[in-house]
């Protein structure tokens, strides 16, 4: 089983949908975990870190749930620009450094 | 704002021979990654480095070394190139948990 995993999609929504996304870990220890955004041919950018509580950015909001180990990203109103794929990330400490591991991605293509 | 900067943009290599990538940053972070991406497969960690001189082994090692003689710069070295390395390569560094992506460097093996 992969330690992260992400449904590849790609997921074509129309613009003003909202879409969400899931991600799942396999490693019950892992302490962070992230969404990064990556454009077509460009390197991927931090678009927020998830908290237990739950966060929210603009359009944007993450959640954990550690019991079913899975953390989801929600895209209200959905803008062309949102188009890009969407990486989870998930780490843990190691032998004292965090290992960090990448999700393949979900790639969202948002339709005029 | 932090800057990661790759050597090259674009590689062509032919297979045997030995590869420099070469990554550096400017804001003084202590760690820093070596990632190659593929279709499907995403990022995979080939190498990391939390200090000067210090490294270790990622999740995919094998046919790379790395080099890390200043704090601000990592080498990661092919040290004979075959076509199975052709991808994309991405340095970041991190000082907590965010890292910061260099722009990738595509290289192609033939």
């Amino acid at each position: 089983r992969k330690e992260v995993e992400q449904d590849p999609g790609p997921f074509n929504v129309p613009e003003g949908a909202t879409v969400a996304f899931n991600c799942t870990y396999s490693n019950s220890a892992s302490q962070s975990f992230f969404w990064y955004r990556q454009d077509c041919r460009k390197e991927p950018k931090l678009l927020m870190s998830v908290y237990s509580s739950g966060n929210e950015d603009g359009r944007f909001t993450a959640q954990l749930n550690r019991a079913s180990q899975y953390i989801s990203l929600l895209i209200r109103d959905s803008k062309l620009s949102d188009s890009a794929t969407y990486l989870c990330v998930v780490s843990h400490l190691n032998g004292g450094y965090q290992k960090v591991t990448f999700g393949t991605g979900t790639k969202l293509q948002v339709i005029p | 704002d932090v800057k990661v900067t790759q050597s090259s943009r674009y590689l062509v290599k032919r297979t045997g021979e030995k590869v420099f990538l070469e990554c550096v940053q400017d804001m003084d972070h202590e760690n820093m990654f070596w990632y190659r991406q593929d279709p499907g497969l995403g990022l995979r960690l080939i190498y990391f480095s939390y200090d000067v001189k210090m490294k270790e082994k990622g999740d995919i090692p094998e046919g790379y070394s790395v080099s890390r003689e200043k704090k601000e710069r990592f080498s990661l070295i092919l040290e004979s190139a075959s076509t199975n390395q052709t991808s994309m390569y991405l340095c970041a560094s991190s000082l907590q948990l965010e890292a910061f992506f260099g722009q990738g460097t595509r290289l192609t093996v033939v």
